[in-house]
């Protein structure tokens, strides 16, 4: 099946900062890779995502690139907030799946 | 709409005991899903189904029953709580064709003791 390593485990910058946060995954079938912030108490909500036929998607300050033949996607946000002070999940779901799979999670923490 | 409801929002159970975790969702959805998070380990895959009377087992679904009579409600039951199962169990749902977004509810921290 799918397996997908998300790093880092926790990062934190400064706001204003920019944050990277990167995903692989194993099976070469899939492609659809959404994004998922999951602020504090809460479940997570879909903040962005990607489908195999496009390099990068951009949403205001969030954007996310992927690279089919290395296998690896990212999560690019620019000019951070407090608010955007979360758990952060990146998922990659092959085309016969039903369900996505999901990375371990990154707690993005951002300081005033 | 409401979206996805899960009740109750904390539970405590003794090593043993049974329980029933509800989830139900108000957008049609045919896609359900169980999930628990453990910390450093993600969302984990419990069972889901793709519709009324069908469903299917996921990573973990050891310990764990569920059915779909309804389009409408997942229900996930504890056969017989294990500390093991001290996790935050999220419910999710979305729709076959289109957009593959899930929807999750709120979540149910257990706690077995």
């Amino acid at each position: 099946g799918e397996n997908v390593e998300q790093h880092p485990s926790t990062l934190s910058v400064q706001e204003g900062d920019s944050a990277v946060i990167k995903c692989t995954y194993s099976d070469s079938a899939s492609n659809y890779f959404p994004w998922y912030k999951q602020e504090l108490g809460k479940g997570p909500q879909l903040i962005i995502d990607i489908r195999s036929n496009v390099g990068e998607k951009k949403d205001q300050r969030i954007a996310v690139t992927l690279n089919k033949t290395a296998k690896h996607f990212s999560l690019h946000i620019t000019e951070t907030q407090p608010e955007d002070s979360a758990v952060y999940f990146c998922a990659a779901k092959a085309g016969g799946s039903y369900i996505p799979t999901f990375g371990r999670g990154t707690s993005l923490i951002v300081h005033p | 709409n409401a979206g996805v409801t899960q009740t109750p929002k904390f539970q405590v159970l003794k090593t043993g005991q049974s329980m029933t975790l509800q989830c139900a969702q108000d957008m049609n959805h045919e896609y359900m899903s169980w999930y628990r998070q453990d910390p450093g380990m993600g969302l984990r895959l419990i069972h889901y189904s793709v519709g009324a009377g069908i469903t299917d087992q996921g990573e973990v679904p050891n310990g764990y029953n569920v059915s779909r009579s309804t389009t409408e409600d997942f229900p996930l039951r504890l056969l017989s709580a294990a500390p093991s199962q001290t996790s935050v169990y999220f419910c999710a749902s979305r729709l076959t064709g289109g957009s593959y977004e899930q929807y999750f509810g709120p979540g149910t921290r257990l706690t077995v003791t």
